[in-house]
């Protein structure tokens, strides 16, 4: 079973950038991998913020911006606000028959 | 409006069977691929399974710690998502939300707690 590695934690200034990584214990993540990223604060439901490596949805901020980067699907935060201290997830697709979530990476803004 | 409203957790002792239902509105579920998620208190999201579209076959998906056990179904005439669960086990304890990944859509979750 495939095992998606991300960061524990990441600390950014405000107003700062920040990119957290998702990596996959298969080898490189592709864009076969529909690599996905959510958001969630603590006590709410889980939010999606970029679907398909780098889409953005409606209400996903313009600050948020996804890509592939060195072998790992990456989520990028430029211009951090206090309200995105959150924990962030990633999911990869394997076969296109099953989803395996990241641990998380617990992002503080400070 | 979207939504996804969860329904049907609570209190269960292990070995017995729940089913968990969402019922969906705002946007065309028939042609939705849905999926149910977990997180365990304190825990990270864990890929339950999905179910594709009618069109597509129907045909579910499970992630290894519950194929067999649960079962993930559709009825697009009540624009509802079912997961029946069988055999629960104390490690099931967790929030369900059912999400349709393609379109960013999750609902608020609802707890289901396995305990003796």
């Amino acid at each position: 079973q495939a095992v998606v590695t991300q960061e524990p934690s990441l600390t950014v200034s405000p107003g700062g950038t920040v990119t957290l990584t998702c990596g996959s214990s298969t080898g490189a993540v592709t864009s076969g991998h529909y690599p996905y990223w959510f958001q969630q604060k603590p006590g709410q439901a889980p939010t999606t913020l970029i679907y398909d490596t780098s889409n953005r949805h409606s209400w996903t901020p313009a600050r948020f911006s996804g890509s592939l980067l060195g072998g790992k699907a990456a989520l990028t935060l430029s211009g951090a606000q206090p309200e995105d201290e959150a924990e962030y997830y990633c999911m990869l697709s394997y076969s296109g028959t099953r989803g395996v979530f990241g641990g998380g990476t617990k992002l503080t803004v400070l | 409006e979207v939504q996804l409203v969860e329904s049907g957790g609570g209190l269960v002792k292990p070995g017995e069977s729940l089913t968990l239902s969402c019922a969906a509105s705002g946007f065309t579920f028939s042609n939705a691929r849905m999926s149910w998620v977990r997180q365990a208190p304190g825990k990270g999201l864990e890929w339950v399974g999905r179910i594709k579209t009618k069109t597509e076959g129907g045909t579910t998906d499970y992630d290894i710690p519950v194929k067999g056990r649960f079962t993930i179904s559709r009825d697009d005439s009540k624009k509802t998502l079912y997961l029946q669960m069988n055999s629960l086990k104390i490690e099931d304890t967790a929030v369900y939300y059912c999400t349709t990944f393609g379109s960013g859509y999750w609902g608020q979750g609802t707890l289901v707690t396995v305990s003796s």
